[in-house]
């Protein structure tokens, strides 16, 4: 079945403390993103990524970090974490740009204490 | 950027009835995706317009974009509780992709 995972799909954390929200896709998609969807403010672009070794940013990229080392795979990292980050997040991929139907994943609610 | 205004922010119809989704560009649209949200889900792709005067549908849903008024319409015929969640546009100025803030819909039976 083509799909987009995500894992976790909850956690809870503490200000600080570094993660990493993994995202894979098996449609062998060239482009893939990262979004978090807060209250009132919709939903916006943290990351994306054309292909392999090219990431770019997004609307809010500040305090996350992002690789692309496999076509597949494409983990959201969390350095230092803080309450402000708490948020649903959502990644994505397509057959090669936003210009083509995007495939989201289930989503991550993350809670930073 | 380009910012993407939708209304309402949030609609209740009665099963049966029609309804419109509308969203506006700050800037002009290339092009225009509509996504439905169901609630705390991931978004699902219902359709891409692309060219002025476009127009789409997909089983009761019709989309249609006017590139001189920047805007882009959704329309519900004949709305079923099935048609309950959140929609959403959005466009890709350069493959960055923005949304709008969602229209939030609920069906009553």
């Amino acid at each position: 079945e083509a799909q987009v995972t995500q894992n976790p799909r909850y956690l809870i954390t503490v200000t600080g403390k570094k993660l990493t929200v993994t995202c894979s896709q098996n449609m062998n998609h060239e482009y893939m993103s990262w979004y978090r969807q807060d209250p009132g403010l919709g939903l916006r672009q943290i990351y994306y990524s054309m292909n392999v070794e090219v990431t770019d940013k997004g609307d809010v990229p500040e305090g996350y970090k992002v690789s692309r080392k496999e076509k597949r795979n494409f983990p959201l990292i969390l350095e230092s974490p803080s309450p402000n980050q708490t948020s649903l997040y959502f990644c994505a991929s397509s057959l090669k740009g936003t210009s083509y139907e995007q495939y989201f994943g289930p989503g991550t609610r993350l809670t930073v204490t | 950027s380009q910012e993407l205004e939708q209304s309402p922010q949030s609609l209740i119809v009665q099963e049966g009835k029609n309804l419109t989704i509308n969203c506006t560009s700050s800037k002009t649209l290339y092009g225009l995706y509509w996504y439905k949200q169901k609630y705390g889900e991931g978004l699902i792709f219902l359709m891409m317009l692309q060219k002025g005067g476009e127009e789409k549908s997909h089983e009761k849903i019709t989309a249609k974009l006017d590139e001189k008024k920047q805007q882009s319409s959704l329309h519900i015929t004949a709305s079923q509780p099935s048609h309950a969640g959140i929609y959403l546009c959005g466009a890709d100025p350069q493959n960055d992709m923005r949304f709008g803030a969602g229209t939030r819909l609920t069906v009553k039976p």
